[in-house]
């Protein structure tokens, strides 16, 4: 079955510290990969996306993510992180056609 | 780059009442729109796949009487809940766009009391 697993609901960071947040999928088909961003009340936005080519992909506010085949990952990574990125971070697969599947959600916490 | 409009941003109804939601693509035309659902601390869930000029596609579970979509022109969607009832309190978020880039509306927040 495809579906798309971010396991850790809620991740505690320090302020200025690396954070990485998990997303593994399961899928027989070429999948297109995207992390997105909520901030309370809001909307999503794109943070980054893999479709193909390289497989560390670069996106907004900092933000990087590396897309593993064998591993059946795509980990969102922080090298510092800052209090306004506390938010909910979605990760999200497209199995090739035009709908896109969630994951659960991470909520990421700053800590001063 | 795509803006998506959502409105309203925020609506308190009452039971048994109707609520339209809009989407509107601001500067690009869209002929598919998604609609989605978000329990609170919960994920997203697709509700149903806008087609401009057609029915629209729903997911399995959702109650399409229910959940009315039209997508009458190709910059507008709308969800209109019918007979609504305090379990569909909910945060509905359209989104629209060219395939794998799609843009996603502010969301609405609806309260049925």
């Amino acid at each position: 079955a495809q579906s798309v697993t971010q396991l850790d609901s809620q991740v505690p960071v320090f302020e200025e510290a690396p954070v990485e947040l998990r997303c593994n999928y399961s899928s027989s088909v070429s999948v297109y990969l995207f992390w997105y961003v909520q901030y309370p009340n809001q909307g999503l936005q794109l943070l980054l996306k893999y479709l193909s080519g390289s497989t560390l992909v670069k996106g907004i506010n900092g933000f990087e993510a590396e897309f593993n085949k064998s591993q059946t990952s795509f980990h969102l990574r922080k090298p510092s992180v800052h209090i306004s990125d506390t938010a909910e971070y979605f990760c999200a697969v497209s199995f090739g056609d035009d709908k896109i599947i969630f994951g659960k959600g991470t909520r990421l916490h700053i800590l001063p | 780059g795509a803006v998506v409009s959502q409105h309203p941003s925020w609506v308190i109804c009452k039971s048994g009442t109707s609520v339209k939601i809009e989407c509107r693509s601001l500067d690009f035309q869209a002929t598919t729109m998604f609609w989605y659902r978000q329990f609170p601390k919960q994920s997203l869930m697709l509700m149903a796949t806008s087609n401009e000029g057609s029915k629209a596609t729903y997911e399995q579970g959702v109650e399409k009487d229910k959940f009315l979509i039209n997508h009458a022109s190709l910059t507008l969607s709308t969800l209109t809940v019918t007979s609504a009832h305090p379990e569909d309190s909910s945060f509905y978020i359209c989104s629209a766009g060219q395939t794998l880039s799609y843009t996603f509306g502010s969301g609405t927040r609806l309260t049925v009391v």
